[in-house]
């Protein structure tokens, strides 16, 4: 089993939809969570970044963990076809000087004009 | 634009050349990252370097070998490369000497070809 699963896709919506976007882990003691945008032929843009558990809202963009399940979430609100991308989580232990991310695969996201 | 700068943006070389990538950040950050994403998997971690001191490395091959002049400048020196390195190339910085959880910032990486 992976320590981080992320469904690759790819996801097709239309503009306007509010688009969910998911991954769960199997390591309990992961404690900082991060989605990364990446365009392509660019590199990963740290979008949000949350610690332990609860939901952080940057514009229309949501972050939400719920660590009693090991599962993270991405919501994007009235999304638009530049948010056409891959979609990365990324999570890191709290332990000392630990800085190794663990990435989920990467959602591919299409939103349709 | 990103605040991590990476050059140059493409290169291509043969397998017995010497090159070298570059990145700089004025973030004030005090940790650096390398990566090397492959197409459709994430990036994965070669190095990094904490206070200018080398902290991780990710049982890299010897024919890639960082360097960290200062705080702003991270090199990747490249020799002697086989086909199978070719890739994008990624640096991040961090804060904080790179402690945990500090969120890392990436730049938009070189893309690399081995002839």
């Amino acid at each position: 089993q992976k320590e981080v699963e992320q469904d690759p896709g790819p996801l097709s919506v239309p503009e306007g939809a509010i688009v969910s976007l998911n991954c769960t882990y199997s390591n309990s003691a992961f404690q900082y969570f991060m989605w990364y945008r990446q365009y392509s032929r660019k590199g990963p843009e740290l979008l949000m970044y949350t610690y332990s558990s609860g939901n952080k809202e940057d514009g229309r963009f949501t972050a939400q963990v719920d660590k009693s399940s090991k599962y993270i979430s991405l919501f994007i609100r009235d999304s638009q076809p530049s948010d056409s991308a891959t979609y990365l989580c990324a999570m890191s232990l709290n332990a000392g000087n630990n800085r190794k991310l663990i990435w989920g695969l990467g959602t591919s996201l299409a939103v349709n004009p | 634009d990103t605040e991590v700068t990476q050059t140059p943006k493409h290169l291509v070389m043969g397998m017995t050349n010497k090159k070298s990538l570059k990145c700089e950040q004025h973030m004030g950050h005090r940790a650096m990252y390398w990566y090397k994403q492959k197409a459709k998997k994430p990036p994965e971690l070669m190095f990094v370097y904490s206070y200018e001191k080398l902290s991780i490395n990710e049982s890299v091959p010897s024919r890639f070998s960082p360097e960290c002049p200062n705080s702003s400048l991270l090199n990747l020196h490249l020799h002697a490369l086989q086909p199978e390195d070719s890739a994008l190339y990624l640096c991040a910085s961090s804060p904080m000497g790179g402690a945990a959880g500090q969120p890392q910032h990436f730049g938009d990486g070189t893309r690399l070809s081995i002839l």
